[in-house]
């Protein structure tokens, strides 16, 4: 079974702060993502990867920055927290070739008050 | 502007009926749709996808319709049962080999 674990499943931070939301997948998948759910919007890309230290913009990647250092691992950094970055946050990963079937994550709620 | 739209956020349904979903998208370059079910607590799971050069894909209860000229899909869950109360998303894989989900829709299946 694909396993994508995220850090935390809640996250109170306050406006201003760096904020780190961690995501490991033990498949040896090369593809990783970062969305945001929001009520009424569904899923968008925040970033994704290819591959160790490649980084890709997805649809919305204003305000945030990503880091891989290592294959199993996708980090999502919030330089400076801000409210309008309360949300779900998924993480996701696929394997080969094939960006569509992904496996993601339980979600962190983060909150920024 | 989401070019991938689910416009009922919610369905109610009996247990033992059909319960169909429908997905409108905009961008006629989409090559793949897909349809993942998410519940509560729980990252989405890939349930049923369908290439654009078909027009339906059947997996067990669920079969995925694709109507290109319409730019329409919709999935049939035939019977429902009360395990696929859910939130579904429509997906579209564009031609960067990124998804576009829509809004989702929240299905409740009653006894």
């Amino acid at each position: 079974d694909v396993k994508v674990t995220q850090s935390s499943r809640y996250l109170v931070k306050r406006t201003g702060e760096k904020v780190f939301l961690e995501c490991v997948q033990d498949m040896d998948h090369e593809n990783m993502f970062w969305y945001r759910q929001d009520p009424g919007l569904g899923l968008r890309l925040i970033y994704f990867s290819y591959d160790v230290k490649m980084k890709e913009k997805g649809d919305i990647p204003e305000g945030y920055s990503v880091s891989r250092e290592k294959k199993e691992r996708f980090s999502l950094i919030l330089e400076s927290a801000s409210t309008n970055q309360t949300s779900m946050y998924l993480c996701a990963s696929s394997g080969g070739g094939d960006l569509y079937e992904q496996y993601f994550g339980p979600g962190t709620r983060l909150t920024v008050t | 502007d989401q070019q991938v739209k689910q416009n009922s956020p919610s369905l109610s349904v009996q247990e033992g009926r059909i319960s169909i979903l429908n997905c409108d998208y905009t961008n006629s370059m989409f090559d793949y749709f897909l349809w993942y079910k998410k519940y509560p607590a729980e990252g989405p799971t890939f349930l049923i996808s369908i290439s654009s050069i078909k027009d339906k894909n059947e997996d067990g209860r669920f079969t995925v319709f694709l109507n290109k000229s319409a730019k329409h899909l919709s999935l049939h869950i035939v019977p429902s049962q009360p395990g696929d109360s859910a939130v579904y998303f429509c997906a579209a894989r564009d031609s960067w080999g990124k998804l576009q989900f829509g809004a989702g829709t929240q299905v409740v299946v009653t006894p």
